[in-house]
């Protein structure tokens, strides 16, 4: 079984600077997939970024970075530059290609707050 | 691409009667996937199905929850006589497969009082 944690509850940020989201998850797979979503108040949730576990460079896009630590089994976001736009709940999910788990388990989301 | 469809956006419902959701995937979408997220939680998988077929139930899909997707299409999350405990946000996903990233859909609030 797959498990996701996020241990903070909530976040804030000052607009403009660079605030991180922390998650750590559990699996037995070998081959996995990592993400970190965005749901936004009463809108859709939609990918920020995604790591593929056999890859040791981290995802970049845009402002949007992951810090993957394979054996420790950290996957944190990093927001550059923070937007009064990336104000959401952010969830890290992790997805298994093998077997019976391929849903999406989701961490229990961080709360973002970005300050003008 | 319009997206993942959901309807309604909200129901309101009173305990012990049935509600029906649907789920309008994005076309091409083989892989379609109901979540249940609760108030400050991630989403919770229910079940997931590839074409028309149900491959996978969550243990959260008890006897009074249904899902079909008769034509490979769009589908359908019934809950039969409905319990306040089942009030929450109903997401529904689709993808081309895997590892392809999910879309998600509005979601459909059910408030059940």
């Amino acid at each position: 079984a797959q498990t996701v944690t996020q241990s903070q509850p909530e976040m804030s940020v000052q607009e403009a600077e660079t605030v991180t989201l922390s998650c750590t998850y559990d699996t037995s797979e070998s081959d996995y997939y990592l993400f970190w979503y965005k749901q936004p108040p009463s809108r859709q949730m939609i990918l920020v970024i995604r790591q593929e576990a056999y890859k040791q460079q981290n995802a970049t896009e845009n402002r949007f970075s992951v810090n993957f630590q394979k054996a420790a089994k950290s996957f944190s976001l990093k927001i550059s530059d923070s937007q009064l736009g990336d104000a959401a709940m952010y969830f890290c999910a992790s997805r298994t290609l093998s077997g019976s788990a391929r849903q999406l388990t989701f961490g229990s989301g961080t709360q973002l707050t970005v300050l003008p | 691409d319009t997206g993942v469809s959901q309807d309604p956006r909200h129901k309101i419902t009173k305990r012990g009667q049935n509600v029906t959701f649907r789920c309008d995937p994005i076309s091409e979408h083989n892989r379609l996937y109901w979540y249940r997220q609760t108030l400050g939680q991630g989403p919770e998988f229910l079940t997931y199905f590839q074409n028309e077929a149900q491959l996978e139930k969550s243990r959260l899909l008890s006897d009074r929850f249904s899902a079909e997707r008769p034509k490979g299409s769009f589908s359908t999350l019934e809950i039969q006589r409905t319990e306040q405990g089942d009030s929450a946000m109903y997401l529904c996903a689709s993808s081309l497969g895997t590892p392809v990233p999910l879309h998600f859909g509005n979601g459909t609030r059910l408030t059940v009082t």
